[in-house]
């Protein structure tokens, strides 16, 4: 069954700090591999997207990292801000066959950045 | 540029009736896509659709109906609430399959 899950659920850090988030999944062909930022009652963000041959992805402050052998993925995230407390959530695309679509997410992790 | 634009952003409903949930984009994106978002759970997709007059089921489609009689509209209708159906709705939107979607803000809705 093609699953994503993601660790720790929630995590709670003094600004400034780094810290890393983590996602492994099953889900196999695998196309591609999103994280997604979700403030509080809005919709999700694009972070960053990953094929399945790239191992490493930054947008600023975020960088990504992905190993398809091992299916894991991270999101590290330097220099911790209060702006970057919310729910972060990774996204998994199976390699689209027979017409049918569909995207794997993860429950996500809440992120609290404390002053 | 708005973007996808969800309406309404919250909503009460009594048990029995029934709503629709508008989502509109103007990026001229073929696929749309309608998801809840349950506390603790992933988003699953509730129906997609791939272009103008196409829809198609996704996980959790019992209770809903959708139509894309045009490109840029996607509307969810619930026919008759239930309980179950207390969830934050997000609707999507991306050029192509491969492509990651754009999301609205959510609607929270309420069945009581």
């Amino acid at each position: 069954k093609n699953q994503v899950e993601q660790s720790p659920q929630s995590l709670i850090i003094l600004e400034g700090k780094n810290c890393t988030l983590q996602c492994n999944y099953t889900v196999s062909p695998f196309s591609n591999l999103r994280w997604y930022k979700q403030d509080t009652g809005r919709g999700p963000v694009s972070l960053t997207i990953m094929t399945f041959s790239e191992n490493t992805k930054s947008n600023g402050r975020y960088t990504a990292t992905l190993d398809a052998d091992t299916k894991q993925s991270s999101l590290h995230i330097t220099a911790s801000q209060l702006s970057d407390s919310a729910s972060y959530i990774c996204v998994v695309s199976p390699t689209f066959t027979s017409g049918t679509y569909k995207y794997i997410f993860g429950t996500g992790t809440r992120l609290k950045v404390l002053a | 540029n708005a973007g996808v634009t969800q309406t309404p952003k919250f909503r009460i409903l009594k048990i029995g009736q029934s709503m629709t949930l508008q989502c509109a984009q103007d990026m001229n994106h073929n696929y749309m896509y309608w998801y809840r978002q349950d506390p603790g759970m992933g988003l699953k997709l509730i129906y997609y659709s791939v272009g103008a007059g196409i829809t198609d089921k996704g996980e959790v489609p019992n209770g809903y109906n959708v139509s894309r009689s045009t490109t840029e509209d996607f509307p969810l209708r619930l026919e008759l609430a239930a309980p179950s159906q207390t969830s934050v709705y997000f609707c999507a939107s991306s050029s192509g399959d491969s492509v990651q979607p754009f999301f609205g803000q959510g609607t929270r809705l309420t069945v009581v």
